[in-house]
């Protein structure tokens, strides 16, 4: 198993753009979730989904969008890319509910930077 | 929703000495606490988590705790080696399976 992967590994934007940052997992996980990593802050939870067709926000949603079309993917949308967006972003799978293992799996992260 | 507070934020010690990390939760209704470690340039791990019907678990050279009554865990790492140098992540786990993560602390093992 690859586990969850992410590409890219590094990406520079320039304000107003906009990108996809890519996840999947290939260990047929219900939960996927997108974090990001800021200096003195932890992980800070944007979207999860807990299964195909569904979505919610968590802490920090404002400026990403998220679509779950399949078990395996979750791509996270940086709709008009700004520097406050500038962070390390991860994404994570675990299975889901019951007495089910709530441990959640990383990916390697994205290195963002928009200048 | 959960808050959670992390500390120290950097933690140096010797080689062979042991390292206590401490976190606080606010919802009493969490029930989930995991410690993540994270190697430079790489994903949190988990190395060990505790639910709340538990009062400690033990893992080798890593131990945790949880006092649900005053709403706070701990990490402890004996006889700490240079490997063991990473940043550590608490997490409580509210509603909807979101982990809610403390600010991190860094440990420096020197050797």
């Amino acid at each position: 198993n690859a586990g969850v992967t992410q590409t890219p590994k590094f990406q520079v934007l320039k304000t107003g753009q906009s990108m996809t940052l890519q996840c999947a997992q290939d260990m047929n996980h219900e939960y996927m979730s997108w974090y990001r990593q800021d200096p003195g802050m932890g992980l800070r939870l944007i979207h999860y989904s807990v299964g195909a067709g569904i979505t919610d926000q968590g802490e920090v949603p404002n400026g990403y969008n998220v679509s779950r079309s399949t078990t395996e993917d979750f791509p996270l949308r940086l709709l008009s890319a700004a520097p406050s967006q500038t962070s390390v972003y991860f994404c994570a799978s675990s299975p889901w509910g019951g007495e089910v293992s709530y441990e959640q799996y990383f990916g390697p992260g994205t290195r963002l930077t928009v200048t | 929703g959960e808050n959670v507070e992390q500390h120290p934020s950097t933690l140096s010690v010797q080689e062979g000495d042991s390292a206590v990390i401490k976190c606080t939760y606010s919802d009493s209704a969490s029930n989930y606490f995991p410690w993540y470690k994270q190697e430079l340039g790489k994903g949190p791990q988990l190395i060990i988590d505790i639910r709340s019907n538990v009062g400690e678990k033990k893992d080798q050279r890593i131990a945790v705790t949880l006092n649900k009554t005053a709403k706070h865990f701990s990490l402890y790492i004996t006889e700490t080696q240079p490997e063991d140098s990473a940043v550590y992540f608490c997490a409580a786990l509210e509603y909807g399976n979101k982990l809610v993560f403390g600010a991190g602390t860094i440990l420096r093992v020197k050797s």
